[in-house]
């Protein structure tokens, strides 16, 4: 079984610059999470997709950040633009959606900002 | 508002011993508790799940206890070894939802 594939795996940009990353489910999974993970702390929800529609942003800075995810497929994470503090790793998950359903990480993208 | 917490300093422990990993939660009343494991530079690799109505879970060596009461899951690795030295994650749910939130993580490093 193929697993969550995204790329880029690493990222180096100036500050107010914008970037993407991209993110290919596990086939079939109808839930898609995207986490930021800054060195040293736990993954941070950003948001959370059910097929296509957003089911929670509430942690997503909506003035720099944005997110879709078409067909309720592939997903693109965009920042624009870019401060130093976003300088993390960005995590996308996927799950079959069911309650207590775990989730299956990809290897993230790791962006530095300078 | 919601507070997931454990352990943020190193858990260093002598191979063969039993390793006992802590997640606490405040504000919080979640159906379902899961374990992840992250290796460095990869993403995290989900390990146990626990209900709201177990006590206990068990996989191989791998233990997992949950007390709503305490608002707290224990995490046990029992005879460890140097490959079980990873950063451990919880990550509860309330019911409802598939929203998963994470701990700090606890960084374990088992000694030969």
């Amino acid at each position: 079984e193929a697993g969550v594939a995204q790329s880029p795996r690493y990222k180096i940009i100036e500050k107010r610059q914008s970037v993407a990353f991209w993110c290919n489910p596990i086939s079939g999974h109808a839930t898609l999470y995207w986490y930021q993970q800054i060195l040293g702390q736990g993954p941070k929800l950003l948001i959370q997709f059910q097929n296509n529609g957003v089911v929670d942003d509430s942690q997503l800075p909506k003035d720099r950040f944005s997110a879709e995810r078409l067909k309720g497929v592939d997903s693109t994470l965009k920042i624009q633009p870019a401060k130093l503090e976003d300088s993390a790793v960005y995590l996308c998950a996927s799950s079959l959606g069911g309650l207590g359903e775990k989730l299956f990480f990809g290897s993230g993208t790791q962006l530095s900002v300078l | 508002s919601q507070k997931i917490e454990q352990n943020s300093e190193a858990l260093n422990i002598q191979e063969g011993k039993t390793a006992t990993l802590t997640c606490n939660y405040t504000n919080y009343s979640p159906a379902y508790l899961q374990w992840y494991r992250q290796d460095p530079g990869r993403g995290p690799v989900f390990l146990l799940l626990i209900r709201e109505n177990e006590k206990e879970k068990r996989k191989e060596r791998l233990k997992v206890t949950f007390d709503t009461t305490l608002k707290q899951s224990l995490f046990h690795i029992t005879a460890s070894q140097p490959a079980d030295s990873a950063t451990y994650l919880c990550a509860p749910s309330t019911s409802g939802t598939y929203k998963y939130i994470f701990g700090t993580g606890t960084r374990l490093k088992v000694l030969a």
